[in-house]
């Protein structure tokens, strides 16, 4: 039968064009919510957050979109390169408590 | 260290047998977490130590799990009676005081396998 939840949402992209990764959050009283880059073999890496004041914050080819209404937050990654491709995680936090991560996404860059 | 160290990287242990994995935090960082990734799976929490604090354990599945952090630096995860269920990447982190989730160093994991 089928197994629930072993597959990954995948994302494939042409190397160049633009990624925008998609997370739905479940507590709208979270202060900060925070994207993570996981490599295989490696454990997750910080990207970049955004409090919950915010709407908009940009990195360096990366910004994140956050909209309370709906509960969703966005990764965007400009000129998408081959290095960008790792399973990318959305993670919610409120004050101390632990960080609560969503299930993931596969972004696959195609050469 | 320069970043968290986790031991040992790959573990293959039998059904029913007990296991370890170590955690060491970045010096000076006085939170710790487990987390658990199942195959194709997000990171589920398992166990949150800070400071001289009572561990918040809610996230522990059984009573087979335990952890422990000694002297405040490294921590022990103890699976007793392993399952094949338990097969997973067992991940720890640590924070500075007073930085939420965008201060969290993550190490490279425990894989286990139970056959």
């Amino acid at each position: 039968g089928e197994s629930v939840g072993l597959h990954l949402p995948t994302l494939s992209v042409q190397e160049g064009d633009n990624s925008i990764i998609n997370c739905a959050y479940s507590n709208s009283a979270s202060d900060y919510f925070i994207w993570y880059k996981q490599e295989s073999g490696k454990g997750p890496q910080f990207i970049i957050d955004i409090r919950s004041n915010m709407d908009k914050r940009q990195g360096q080819r990366v910004t994140v979109l956050l909209n309370k209404t709906v509960k969703h937050l966005s990764l965007q990654i400009a000129a998408t390169q081959p290095g960008d491709s790792a399973v990318y995680f959305c993670a919610e936090n409120k004050g101390n408590t632990p960080l609560v991560f969503g299930k993931g996404t596969r972004l696959s860059v195609i050469a | 260290g320069a970043g968290v160290s986790q031991s040992p990287s790959n573990k293959v242990t039998e059904k029913g047998k007990d296991v370890e994995l170590r955690c060491d935090p970045i010096s000076g960082h006085t939170a710790l977490y487990w987390y658990r990734q199942s195959l194709g799976q997000g990171l589920e929490f398992l166990i949150y130590f800070q400071g001289n604090s009572a561990p918040d354990k809610s996230g522990l599945p059984s009573d087979r799990f335990s952890a422990e952090r000694t002297g405040g630096s490294v921590s022990t995860l103890t699976i007793q009676r392993t399952q094949q269920e338990d097969s997973a990447v067992y991940l720890c982190a640590s924070s500075q005081p007073g930085q939420g989730g965008y201060g969290y160093t993550f190490g490279s994991g425990t894989r286990l396998t139970v056959v």
